[in-house]
């Protein structure tokens, strides 16, 4: 069973960067085609795709954010990670890690499993 | 980018059957993929692509499509059933959500 867990602070200072990091277990995240993704949900809200890094390291991000989101993997420790600089309060969410994929050629994204997700909130 | 769009709620008498829909352009290029959420935890998968259902989702469980509009059909509502659907979908720039609809079993 794949199981995906997030960590970091959650509470970030406005102006300063998000980091975080998602731990994965039972797949390798740099074999198959999956593709490492962050998404995140406002408090009361609905869910929003930020981006992912692929198996073979690309990214692609929300058009909204890419200029202020990174992300990067380590295979080594089987983990894959989202920063995001310049936060503003509007960047307080829960933030989820997922596992995506193409199933097939005509599909939408599909999210097969999730981190339990992280609290972010960013105040001073 | 493009949006999906959904009713913010819909209601279902217990054991009754009741479609939940998802409409967006893109929609017309790409099966959707539909998210349980129940409160404090994380969405889970119960359709993608034509029909398709996770290993562990019931059958009652039906994904449907047509020209712009994706539909979740769950049959035979339990009390266990009532939380917030997602639909989700490829978009030039990615993925986008639907804003979500509150399913109420009553």
């Amino acid at each position: 069973q794949v199981q995906l867990q997030e960590s970091g602070p959650g509470l970030v200072r406005p102006s300063q960067t998000l980091s975080l990091t998602c731990t994965v277990s039972g797949d390798s995240i740099n074999y198959g085609a999956y593709y490492w993704t962050w998404i995140r949900q406002h408090p009361g809200k609905g869910l929003e795709w930020i981006g992912y890094i692929s198996y073979s390291g690309d990214t692609d991000s929300k058009s909204s954010l890419q200029n202020r989101v990174s992300m990067a993997m380590d295979t080594s420790k089987n983990q894959f990670s989202l920063k995001l600089t310049s936060v503003v309060a509007a960047d307080t969410a829960v933030y989820y890690c997922a596992r995506g994929s193409l199933p097939a050629y005509n599909d939408g994204w599909t999210f097969d499993f999730w981190g339990q997700g992280t609290l972010v909130t960013v105040s001073s | 980018s493009s949006e999906l769009t959904q009713d913010p709620s819909v209601s279902v008498a217990l054991g009754q059957t009741v479609r939940i829909t998802c409409q967006g352009d893109n929609l017309r290029n790409y099966y959707a993929s539909w998210y349980q959420q129940k409160p404090g935890q994380a969405p889970v998968l119960v359709i993608y692509g034509q029909n398709k259902r996770p290993s562990g989702i019931p059958d009652r469980f039906l994904g449907s499509s047509s020209r712009n509009t994706a539909s979740l059909t769950i049959t035979g509502a339990q009390a266990g059933d009532e939380a917030d659907y997602y639909c989700s979908s490829r978009d030039s720039s990615g993925n986008v959500f639907g804003g979500g609809t509150k399913l109420t079993v009553l």
